[in-house]
């Protein structure tokens, strides 16, 4: 069965920290990939995504993935965090023959002044 | 509409009742997707529309549990006999499609909060 992990439950940084937040998933095939992001009290926005092509995927607010085939990995990153990127963030996988999305459990961000 | 609407926003109810919870997608888009969000959880796939029929139900998790999409946009889950572990929040998304393509992208509504006492 398809799965996805975040390995990071809650991460805390203070601003102008850089993030990573890691995403594997387990399935072999052809893949989409996706970060989602909820801030408080707000509901599920896409962040970024992948479909083929360029590994590394640029999305909103200064946000970047990179999908790494023979890791099955999915890594969100920013170089520089801000207190507004307080939120939870859900990596997503889709794999071929799948229609359905499966999330992971998901990583709650806290950033400090 | 502009987004995903989903009714009621909040749902308190006694174990035992049924409850139905309503999804409008947005225009134009012939999926439809059903998740459940428990708390400290990722969504958990329960079921998706591809225009009228369910194409993957897959993910309902028991026969309390049923959705209708009749005319191939708004969309109803229905669940029968509910369980105090049936609370959770009940999230729809839409996307223009079902397939593996770039226009496969789900936008989601804000949740219905089922509570279940």
């Amino acid at each position: 069965a398809q799965s996805v992990s975040q390995h990071n439950h809650h991460v805390i940084l203070s601003e102008a920290a850089s993030l990573e937040l890691g995403c594997n998933y387990s399935y072999g095939g052809t893949v989409n990939l996706f970060w989602y992001v909820q801030y408080p009290g707000q509901h599920l926005q896409l962040l970024l995504k992948y479909f083929s092509g360029d590994p590394l995927v640029k999305g909103i607010k200064g946000f970047e993935a990179e999908f790494i085939k023979s890791k099955f990995s999915f890594n969100l990153r920013k170089p520089s965090v801000q207190w507004s990127d307080t939120a939870e963030y859900f990596c997503a996988v889709r794999s071929g023959g799948y229609n359905k999305l499966i999330f992971g459990a998901g990583t709650r961000l806290a950033v400090h002044p | 509409g502009a987004g995903v609407s989903q009714t009621p926003s909040n749902k308190v109810t006694e174990k035992g009742k049924y409850v139905e919870l309503r999804c409008d997608p947005i225009s134009g888009h012939t999926a439809l997707y059903w998740y459940r969000q428990s708390l400290g959880q990722g969504p958990e796939f329960l079921i998706y529309f591809q225009g009228t029929g369910a194409a993957d139900d897959s993910g309902l998790p028991n026969d309390r549990f049923f959705a209708v999409r009749p005319e191939g946009s708004v969309s109803t889950l229905k669940i029968q006999r509910t369980e105090r572990g049936d609370s959770a929040v009940y999230l729809c998304a839409s996307s223009l499609d079902s397939t593996t393509s770039g226009a496969n992208v789900l936008t989601f509504g804000a949740g219905s909060r089922l509570t279940v006492l």
